[in-house]
């Protein structure tokens, strides 16, 4: 079985452009949440995924949005970028039904200069 | 709202002993999933151990187990016979029945030859 991949694996924008962040599931998996991990943090849940529709949204503003696809694959995109921006970002991928494991991808590192 | 507190920013372990490693948590909910998880330096993040609210036996996987007290909200995780490869970030983290994860803010752990 796949495990979870994100693509690019680095990225440098500057403030005010708009990036787009993208994740292909673990195989099987249903679901993926996303995170941001500022450097030394611990990640903070950003919104998750269930079947295409949104299923719970953590403390980021609306600049933050997502799309999930029929094949269970996921885009991170933000608008209007600010240097606090700059973290890595994660993708996990879980089963709704089961262990509830998640999963991780191994990141993207966004750079907003 | 879910928090994870882990109060030991960094640790050390003389490589072969036994050091563990605190978290508390914050919740109102009854039913919940309790996760560690380890990121190496540069790596991916990979899950150690997992342990069901509703369970009061504590889980154990090869050298790690945790101490779950759910009245105490406290979830440690001890690692037995610490080798050179446990040398990673831990983060604790909370799952709510919503399939949302909330990270502590990890513990750096650093095992000693």
């Amino acid at each position: 079985e796949t495990g979870v991949t994100q693509s690019p694996t680095h990225l440098i924008k500057t403030r005010g452009q708009q990036v787009t962040l993208r994740c292909s599931s673990q195989s099987g998996h249903n679901t993926v949440s996303w995170y941001q991990q500022a450097l030394g943090q611990g990640p903070q849940f950003i919104f998750q995924y269930y079947r295409e529709e949104e299923n719970g949204r953590g403390n980021f503003p609306p600049r933050f949005s997502g799309l999930q696809f029929p094949n269970y694959s996921s885009e991170l995109n933000v608008n209007a970028l600010e240097l606090d921006d700059s973290a890595l970002y994660l993708c996990a991928s879980s089963l709704v039904r089961g262990r509830n494991e998640q999963f991780f991808g191994p990141g993207t590192r966004l750079t907003v200069l | 709202a879910q928090t994870v507190t882990q109060s030991q920013p960094e640790m050390s372990v003389q490589e072969a002993e036994t050091v563990t490693l605190s978290c508390t948590y914050d919740t109102s909910e009854n039913n919940y999933y309790l996760f560690w998880y380890k990121q190496p330096p540069s790596r991916q993040m990979i899950l150690v151990i997992r342990q069901e609210a509703y369970k009061q036996q504590n889980a154990t996987e090869n050298r790690f187990s945790v101490n779950f007290q759910k009245a105490a909200k406290s979830f440690s995780l001890k690692i037995s016979d610490s080798q050179l490869g446990d040398t990673a970030m831990y983060f604790c983290a909370f799952m709510n029945t919503g399939n949302q994860f909330y990270f502590g803010t990890g513990t750096s752990l650093t095992v000693i030859p």
